[in-house]
């Protein structure tokens, strides 16, 4: 499967707790994203990496939200003391290298984050 | 600030017949417009796009029409199948920042 691969599927966490997510874009991507979808909603872009660069975070990620592509491939986006307001489901996404803008989007499955 | 809107939240049609989803937009300034597909449990899949210096695009049963004047684009599914069953969300990409709206699921009767 050569498709935007996320870990866990799920993950179930106290109030308070920190939370790791992991995501494998496809290979050839440089692009990396993340974005969160709540019940309801579109889902929203929460930061961009451009190889191991993070060129752009949203002002919804809080302090508390940390996103990390040390080596320009797989990334990860942690989440310190967990509120319940950020149970979601956090997407991933990636996209091939090349001038034109966000023409697009390969997306993960998600990680459906539930904090009790 | 909705830049993206998707005021339809539901959408039913009957098998065969043409399924039309709308969206509206605010920024003038996106380069892309888009729209994805989700079923339950998995992420969003690319359906079919559109830049902004077009008003037409056609794949298969699936074409989208922009607006530019009006800042509306839709998207037409014909003849609708049960298998196009899913959410639809309309988005609009500038650089590197894809803004999705809100969905509409669609449901196609056998």
């Amino acid at each position: 499967d050569t498709g935007v691969s996320q870990n866990p599927r799920h993950k179930i966490t106290k109030r308070g707790q920190n939370v790791t997510f992991r995501c494998d874009p496809i290979s050839e991507h440089n692009r990396l994203y993340w974005y969160r979808q709540t019940l309801g909603q579109g889902p929203e872009f929460l930061t961009y990496f451009q190889n191991e660069a993070q060129l752009e975070k949203s002002r919804l990620l809080s302090d508390r939200f940390s996103a990390e592509r040390p080596k320009g491939s797989f990334s990860t986006l942690e989440i310190q003391r967990t509120e319940q307001g950020d149970s979601a489901m956090y997407l991933c996404a990636s996209s091939p290298p090349g001038v034109a803008t966000n023409e697009k989007l390969f997306f993960g499955s998600g990680t459906q984050l539930s904090v009790l | 600030d909705q830049q993206v809107k998707q005021n339809s939240p539901s959408l039913s049609v009957q098998e065969g017949r043409i399924s039309i989803l709308n969206c509206d937009y605010t920024n003038s300034m996106f380069d892309y417009f888009l729209w994805y597909k989700k079923y339950p449990a998995e992420g969003p899949t690319f359906l079919i796009s559109i830049s902004s210096i077009k008003d037409k695009n056609e794949d298969g049963r699936f074409t989208v029409f922009l607006n530019k004047s009006a800042k509306h684009l839709s998207l037409h599914i014909v003849p609708s199948q049960p298998g196009d069953s899913a959410v639809y969300f309309c988005a609009a990409a500038s650089l590197f920042k894809t803004i999705f709206g809100a969905g509409t699921r669609l449901f196609v009767k056998a």
